[in-house]
């Protein structure tokens, strides 16, 4: 079945340094979508890309679909402690109904 | 706007007793899941419906059932609870087809003893 695969695990890092997390699917996604969730809260929409090679920004925040859309990445520049939480990329195959999740990156940023 | 709710936040059963956790959600999104979240395992979807009268399996369906008999509910249901399904539980809505954005709860903490 479709697996999504994320890499780092758990990332610790200074206040102004960036971040990147990975995710890397079995099969070619549809769409990827990216979600925020905060220590003790739910998932939050972040993005989602569609095309391949397609990049989207969201202030400091870069979003990037691979060219065969197997993968995708979260690059945060300058993290600050209010990037504090585990990020999840999530992804569908064609033609499914299912979203299924990577098992997230969990960051935490120290002041 | 409520978007999402569910109840209840927290519950704590004992080994093979049933409960019902209730979700809503009042958006009109035909597109309703159920997710759980253990330590370590990210987001594992247990049922989902496309619509009223319409369910389906996730990947990890055995213990729980599902009904979508209107399209603001979609209760999950434990038969027996195990102690393996003590976890956080999260249900979601979208508009349509997967690919648009899924909308969370703030969840159901359950601890089955």
């Amino acid at each position: 079945g479709q697996q999504v695969m994320q890499i780092p695990q758990y990332q610790h890092v200074q206040e102004g340094e960036d971040f990147t997390t990975y995710c890397n699917s079995s099969t070619t996604l549809s769409n990827i979508q990216w979600y925020k969730q905060r220590p003790g809260g739910h998932p939050v929409f972040l993005i989602q890309l569609v095309k391949s090679g397609e990049v989207k920004k969201q202030k400091r925040l870069t979003f990037q679909f691979g060219e065969a859309k197997k993968n995708s990445s979260l690059h945060i520049t300058a993290t600050q402690t209010t990037d504090v939480g585990t990020y999840f990329c999530a992804g569908t195959q064609g033609g499914s109904e299912k979203l299924v999740f990577g098992k997230g990156t969990k960051l935490t940023v120290n002041p | 706007n409520a978007g999402v709710t569910q109840t209840p936040k927290f519950q704590v059963l004992k080994t093979g007793q049933s409960m019902t956790l209730q979700c809503a959600q009042d958006m009109n999104h035909e597109y309703m899941s159920w997710y759980r979240q253990d330590p370590g395992m990210g987001l594992r979807l247990i049922h989902y419906s496309v619509g009223a009268g319409i369910t389906d399996q996730g990947e990890v369906p055995n213990g729980y059932n599902v009904s979508r008999s209107t399209t603001e509910d979609f209760p999950l249901r434990l038969l027996s609870a195990a102690p393996s399904q003590t976890s956080v539980y999260f249900c979601a809505s979208s508009y349509g087809k997967t690919g648009n954005t899924i909308y969370f709860g703030e969840g159901s903490w359950l601890t089955v003893v």
